[in-house]
């Protein structure tokens, strides 16, 4: 358990309103990850950060925006939520373990846009 | 960017099978890691792979980084292992692990 949490845990939301899913580490991990998971595409990155205020962006970025103003918690944002972001949102940190960097995941949001 | 294909996408087996998953990918690596993800969604990290072989109880990986490609064997499977496996891999550094993901080989373990 890498105490990771997410919240929320789900999320039902209009077509337009901004949304905010937070993730939450305990154990001062500098890496921190943002992915999406859709039927077909397996997870995919949204962004990462490498340290508080330290973000860059991933394979999936555009409608999505991240802070990290702390390094135990890291925040994705839809400016303005559309149905195609209707997704599972997962949380990961990166940790040095067993000879290499291995991510650790939270939970999930499961998010639904209507 | 690199390109990761995982076969078979779906597999059934009866309990105590076992069982060979495959992860293709198309240019050189120098992290790989494995995850189990079961019913109820959690990813769980099983291997960290990115070359050699390494075993933990019923589950053991292999990975040819010069052949571009990774097997993970589970034998004696046992119906808790029923979920969905992913491989994924990166090209960078290492340090800041940007994963790209495989689709996934669902696998179900019936009694």
């Amino acid at each position: 358990d890498a105490g990771i949490t997410q919240s929320p845990r789900h999320k039902v939301t209009e077509t337009g309103t901004p949304v905010t899913l937070r993730c939450h580490q305990t154990e001062n991990h500098r890496y921190m990850y943002w992915y999406r998971q859709d039927p077909g595409h397996g997870l995919r990155l949204i962004h990462y950060s490498y340290g508080v205020k330290d973000t860059d962006k991933g394979e999936v970025s555009d409608g999505y925006s991240v802070s990290r103003s702390k390094t135990e918690d890291f925040l994705l944002t839809l400016e303005s939520a559309t149905s195609s972001q209707t997704s599972v949102y997962f949380c990961a940190i990166s940790d040095y373990h067993r000879g290499g960097y291995e991510q650790y995941f939270g939970p999930g949001t499961r998010l639904t846009v209507t | 960017g690199i390109q990761v294909e995982q076969s078979p996408p779906d597999l059934i087996l009866q309990e105590g099978a076992n069982s060979t998953l495959r992860c293709n990918f198309s240019d050189s690596v120098n992290n790989l890691q494995w995850f189990h993800q079961n019913p109820w969604g959690q990813l769980i990290n099983l291997f960290y792979i990115p070359s050699g072989t390494k075993q933990n109880g019923r589950l053991s990986a292999t990975t040819v980084a010069t052949e571009r490609y990774s097997l993970l064997y589970i034998s004696s499977s046992q119906t808790t292992d029923s979920g969905v496996y992913f491989c994924a891999v990166e090209q960078g550094s290492g340090t800041a692990s940007k994963l790209t993901f495989g689709t996934g080989t669902r696998l179900q373990v019936t009694l």
